[in-house]
């Protein structure tokens, strides 16, 4: 079972609706990484913080995303208004930074359906 | 820039023999990491396998094992003695040492084993 905690599992939502993602990284770990996975490639980084701070987030459509990581442990994805482009997996990962491979660790990740 | 390259869609291998998955990479940094994942339909990500680009070893985890060829830029996954739970879809990703810890994925190989 998978030790980094996303919630919701599945959300199917209509387009123009506002839609939330949680996730509780690993206890300990300073790095949180939100991806996007489209049915059938490869993950793509979204944003991904340091404790609080945003360290990268080029690739988040800051017009309708948004993430944060107030207090520097669980974070949220937010998309306002959803569209129907939007549809994929959302996977929350974390990382210890001292690690000797810096591998990340996936949860079981939100399916979003946008309709 | 640095990207990731999987040329197999999908493979086909028979119950306990060996198979190969095909990665190859390009970056002009000197210092980076290459990873395997396995994501199965439930949708996690599972990490397998890493390989340091200055590690002189080909690393190996139970079963897995990477090819690592540097001057190729390549870095195949052998899944040996496949079993029946090794049906997944397979990610080989790349971190470098300019970024802060993310990694870039490639589009995935589907692995189906047949009894």
């Amino acid at each position: 079972e998978a030790e980094v905690a996303q919630s919701p599992r599945y959300k199917i939502t209509e387009k123009s609706q506002a839609v939330a993602f949680w996730c509780d990284p690993i206890s300990g770990h300073a790095t949180l990484y939100w991806y996007r996975q489209i049915l059938g490639q490869g993950p793509e980084l979204l944003v991904q913080f340091q404790d609080e701070s945003v360290v990268d987030d080029s690739q988040l459509p800051k017009d309708r995303f948004s993430a944060e990581r107030l207090k520097g442990v669980d974070s949220t994805l937010k998309i306002q208004p959803a569209e129907l482009g939007d549809s994929a997996m959302y996977l929350c990962a974390s990382s210890f930074s001292g690690g000797d491979t810096g591998e990340l660790f996936f949860g079981e990740g939100s399916r979003l359906t946008v309709l | 820039a640095q990207k990731i390259t999987q040329t197999q869609p999908g493979m086909f291998v028979q119950e306990k023999e060996a198979v190969t998955l095909d990665c190859t990479y390009d970056t002009s940094d000197p210092s980076y990491g290459l990873f395997w994942y396995k994501q199965p339909s439930s949708g996690e990500m599972i990490f397998l396998i890493y390989q340091g680009s200055y590690d002189q070893q080909n690393a190996t985890e139970g079963r897995y094992s990477l090819n690592f060829q540097k001057a190729r830029k390549s870095a195949n996954l052998v899944i040996s003695a496949s079993q029946l739970g090794d049906s997944a879809m397979y990610f080989c990703a790349m971190r470098y040492s300019s970024n802060t810890g993310k990694l870039i994925f490639g589009q995935g190989t589907t692995l189906q084993v047949k009894p």
